[in-house]
């Protein structure tokens, strides 16, 4: 059983157009999060929900919008996609926002904008 | 804030042979440390971490870190590489914001094995 269930594995588009990535987590965790990975392999959060509230929002252009409809699912539509939005966005769960909690991570989403 | 940087974004070694791979961190709260694995085209495992206790710190498939706050560092080591560990490596720190955990990721050492 995947723990961290992403969809689609992989997404290509044309600028402009609109996307959305879904995520499930079967832990039965109360915090999610999206981080997004760049070209270069760095890793930077983006948001996180805990218990379908938005905790983080760290300065992720508006077009960006999660959305949490229970806590095993947060989802990330993103508007008007621009050529630097292509990244693999990797969906996480954690039982709480403690800091000593281990962060497990589905398997991600290319995203390809050309 | 907390960071961290990861020395050496490119790490080879022969198979059998010591593995290193350095990380420090800048933290304002006591830290609590992460190495996650990242093998191609998956998302990212736990390879150990450190919160309090014993500085040193003993992980899956053989690998160990040692937290030393005098130097900020928290190197990840294995005595004997072997083929499968050929991966990207991200030493990470938490930080707790508005009831959150925020992880902050160095940026990643890709560790290569030589037959």
């Amino acid at each position: 059983d995947t723990a961290v269930s992403q969809t689609p594995k992989y997404l290509v588009t044309q600028m402009g157009n609109d996307k959305s990535i879904k995520c499930e987590q079967n832990l039965g965790h109360d915090t999610m999060y999206w981080y997004k990975q760049d070209s270069k392999k760095f890793l930077k959060i983006m948001f996180s929900y805990n218990n379908k509230e938005l905790i983080i929002n760290e300065t992720v252009p508006n077009r960006f919008s999660p959305k949490s409809p229970d806590k095993a699912h947060l989802n990330l539509h993103i508007n008007s996609l621009e050529l630097g939005d292509s990244a693999v966005y990797f969906c996480a769960s954690s039982q709480e926002g403690y800091r000593a909690n281990v962060l497990t991570f589905g398997a991600g989403s290319r995203l390809t904008v050309l | 804030a907390q960071s961290v940087t990861q020395l050496g974004s490119h790490v080879s070694v022969s198979e059998g042979a010591l593995v290193l791979l350095r990380c420090n961190y800048s933290s304002s709260v006591p830290p609590y440390l992460f190495w996650y694995v990242q093998y191609p085209n998956q998302g990212l495992q736990l390879l150990l971490k450190y919160t309090t206790g014993a500085t040193l710190v003993k992980g899956i498939n053989g690998f160990e870190a040692e937290f030393k706050k005098s130097e900020t560092s928290f190197h990840l080591t294995k005595p004997s590489a072997h083929m499968s560990d050929a991966a990207e490596y991200f030493c990470a720190v938490s930080d707790r914001y508005q009831g959150a955990q925020k992880l902050v990721f160095g940026q990643g050492t890709r560790l290569t094995i030589n037959p």
